[in-house]
């Protein structure tokens, strides 16, 4: 089946740094890549949907100069956290479809980035 | 305004039993419905969706219903093993969706005991 890599699994790391998390599919072409985050006991609210070759498109409520995303190929995206604090401590999950969200597929979802920050 | 909603934060089920997960709905325009499995630091995991043009889809021991006049649908297991405890998502998408995103439930959390 379908496969979507995240990488890294889980970061640690001080306040003020800036995080870069990648996301990518391994054997289709994912024309949007889209980015959630869950906090504990809670379900999975999507951030942005990110479009190869274009702007990202953000919910209503995330910050655009905080989470930074680009989607520079049809395999790759990447979510940057930048001058993380710790209330940006949460999980990161990326999914991608495989034709673009459109039609009958359903989204594959990474395994996800625990992101700690002291 | 939680357009897609699972009322039950919790289910517990005995091994071999069916487990039966609830989801409503509010937006019409919903046309794609799906269920994802998901465990503790892991990513959700695809297991079976439906199309708003049917009212049953089958795969295996999963089996997805669509009640689209109650706006419901319900992911049935049987029979329920202890493998398949996890926190189950349901999951739509919009006839006219932006880019195919997904609304999600708020999960249930299946336990299946031997």
């Amino acid at each position: 089946g379908a496969v979507v890599s995240q990488h890294p699994s889980r970061v640690i790391c001080k306040s003020g740094t800036s995080v870069k998390i990648e996301c990518r599919s391994l054997d289709f072409q994912a024309t949007t890549m889209f980015w959630y985050r869950q906090f504990p006991k809670q379900s999975l609210m999507l951030m942005a949907t990110s479009n190869e070759g274009s702007k990202a498109t953000y919910e209503q409520g995330v910050e655009k100069d905080k989470f930074l995303i680009n989607h520079a190929s049809l395999t790759l995206s990447t979510l940057t956290v930048t001058s993380a604090h710790p209330e940006d401590s949460s999980f990161y999950i990326c999914s991608a479809g495989q034709t673009g969200g459109r039609g009958h597929q359903p989204q594959h979802f990474g395994d996800g980035t625990r992101l700690s920050i002291l | 305004d939680q357009q897609v909603k699972q009322n039950s934060p919790s289910l517990s089920v005995q091994e071999g039993r069916i487990s039966i997960l609830n989801c409503d709905y509010t937006n019409s325009m919903f046309d794609y419905f799906l269920w994802y499995k998901k465990y503790p630091a892991e990513g959700p995991t695809f297991l079976i969706s439906i199309s708003s043009i049917k009212d049953k889809n089958e795969d295996g021991r999963f089996t997805v219903f669509l009640n689209k006049s109650a706006k419901h649908l319900s992911l049935h297991i049987v029979p329920s093993q202890p493998g398949d405890s996890a926190v189950y998502f349901c999951a739509a998408r919009g006839l006219y969706n932006q880019g195919g995103k997904l609304i999600f439930g708020q999960g249930t959390e299946l336990s299946v005991k031997p």
